[in-house]
């Protein structure tokens, strides 16, 4: 079954980086791209970006251009995001999900949610 | 920047239709997509392509769309579909951005 295992909770001091593990199994991992998805506390569902498994390719959302960068370790079947030059709102619950890399890279399969927050 | 518009709630009592709508203009050119979050819980895919139903999902749940609205429908909806719904989609403008519509509280009592 198509698995999704996230690294643990954050905290972080703005200004600073972090880094999200999302270690997949269950299915080839280069068939499929990595969405990022992140959920403020209380707060919708925000689209991140997307990278591709297979040749690296990436889509970022634009109010994040230049803050953000995911990669992907094919050896591990692994993806990672990292977001710099943290800030309070930065503070959110961020979930890896399988994502197609055709049509909508839409997410099927979600991680469990890592959860970073932001504090001085 | 590309928005999906959501009402911010729905109510229905247990047995009744309940329908959520999600209005983007470019909707009728791209594909609308249905996702489930229960307190405290990781979002599940309900609805692919506008209205294709994944594996395990019970047929109570169905997905339509027409011009710049699509629409999520649980037909007799049960206690356990009392959850927020958000639905995604593409931006037609070139850029492939994604964007999800700001997520609909159905309550169910």
């Amino acid at each position: 079954q198509v698995q999704l295992v996230q690294s643990g909770a954050e905290v972080k001091k703005p200004g600073a980086s972090v880094k999200v593990s999302c270690k997949a199994s269950g299915y080839t991992f280069t068939s499929y791209g990595i969405s990022w998805v992140r959920q403020a506390p209380g707060q919708g569902l925000e689209w991140m970006g997307w990278i591709s498994a297979y040749n690296g390719n990436t889509n970022y959302a634009q109010k994040l251009q230049g803050r953000v960068t995911m990669t992907t370790d094919t050896s591990t079947s692994t993806a990672y995001m990292e977001l710099r030059s943290l800030r309070s709102d930065d503070t959110a619950v961020y979930y890896c999900a399988r994502s197609p890399p055709w049509g909508d890279s839409f997410p099927d399969y979600w991680g469990q949610g890592t959860l970073v927050t932001v504090s001085s | 920047s590309y928005e999906l518009t959501q009402p911010p709630s729905v109510s229905v009592s247990p047995g009744q239709t309940a329908r959520i709508t999600c209005s983007g203009d470019a909707l009728p050119k791209k594909y609308a997509y249905w996702y489930q979050q229960k307190s405290g819980q990781a979002p599940v895919l309900v609805i692919y392509e506008d209205s294709k139903r994944p594996s395990g999902i019970p047929e109570r749940f169905s997905g339509s769309s027409s011009g710049t609205m699509a629409t999520l429908t649980i037909s007799g909806a049960q206690v356990e579909d009392e959850a927020d719904y958000y639905c995604y989609s593409t931006d037609s403008s070139g850029n492939h951005s994604k964007v999800f519509g700001g997520g609909t509280k159905l309550t169910v009592l």
